[in-house]
């Protein structure tokens, strides 16, 4: 059983489409992550949520809304599509420590490539 | 900005070699420091964590971690081809919702 997915697993679109991406974890975690990692590889958390609540909103363009209907799910809406938008977006969860450790699952990534 | 520094490499190894992978990160009050492996196209998996200065050891793989100077390792020893990929550190930012700070990456390539 895949214990983070990720649908879809690739997106390809038009400059100024709207898109979304689903996410569901099956782990039983209480945190979830939306990262994105740029063509240089470099992974950036762009938002987490913690049962449902937003915990961390990194500095995204507002055109990014992510939703969490319960903590089992986070998806991340696009609006307005740019061409800079082009990336692999990375779901992940983790459960909640009390050592402040997050030990992060990622899923599979969804590769968005803006034309 | 936290951040986390690592050369991008590609580390180039022989097979049967140690490979030694290095991290350095910025903020002093950091607590947990993570390693994970991330081949082309995949997502990213964890390796191991530390929390304590000093090694900790799993298997072919060893974390250290010098907090006096802010800098985190991971030894792989017996590199195999398989083990090419990217490896990114990540440190825990506390100040801000306790979220991961990830490094640039450092390519390995194991040749055999």
């Amino acid at each position: 059983d895949t214990a983070v997915s990720q649908t879809p697993k690739y997106l390809v679109t038009q400059m100024g489409n709207d898109k979304s991406i689903k996410c569901e974890q099956n782990l039983g975690h209480d945190t979830m992550y939306w990262y994105k990692q740029d063509s240089k590889k470099f992974l950036k958390i762009m938002f987490s949520y913690n049962n449902k609540e937003l915990i961390i909103n990194e500095t995204v363009p507002n055109r990014f809304s992510p939703k969490s209907p319960d903590k089992a799910h986070l998806n991340l809406h696009i609006n307005s599509l740019e061409l800079g938008d082009s990336a692999v977006y990375f779901c992940a969860s983790s459960p909640t420590s009390s050592s402040g450790a997050n030990v992060l699952t990622f899923g599979a990534g969804s590769r968005l490539t803006v034309l | 900005q936290k951040e986390v520094e690592q050369n991008s490499g590609p580390l180039s190894v022989p097979e049967g070699a140690i490979a030694s992978l290095n991290c350095t990160y910025s903020d002093r009050g950091s607590q947990s420091f993570f390693w994970y492996r991330q081949y082309s196209g995949k997502s990213p998996e964890l390796i191991m964590f530390i929390y304590s200065n000093g090694d900790k050891e799993d298997g072919r793989f060893t974390a250290q971690l010098n907090k006096a100077s802010q800098y985190v390792s991971l030894l792989i020893r017996d590199s195999q081809p398989s083990d090419s990929a990217t490896y990114l550190c990540a440190v825990n930012d506390l100040e801000y919702g306790n979220k991961l700070v990830f490094g640039a990456g450092t390519i390995l390539r194991v040749k055999s």
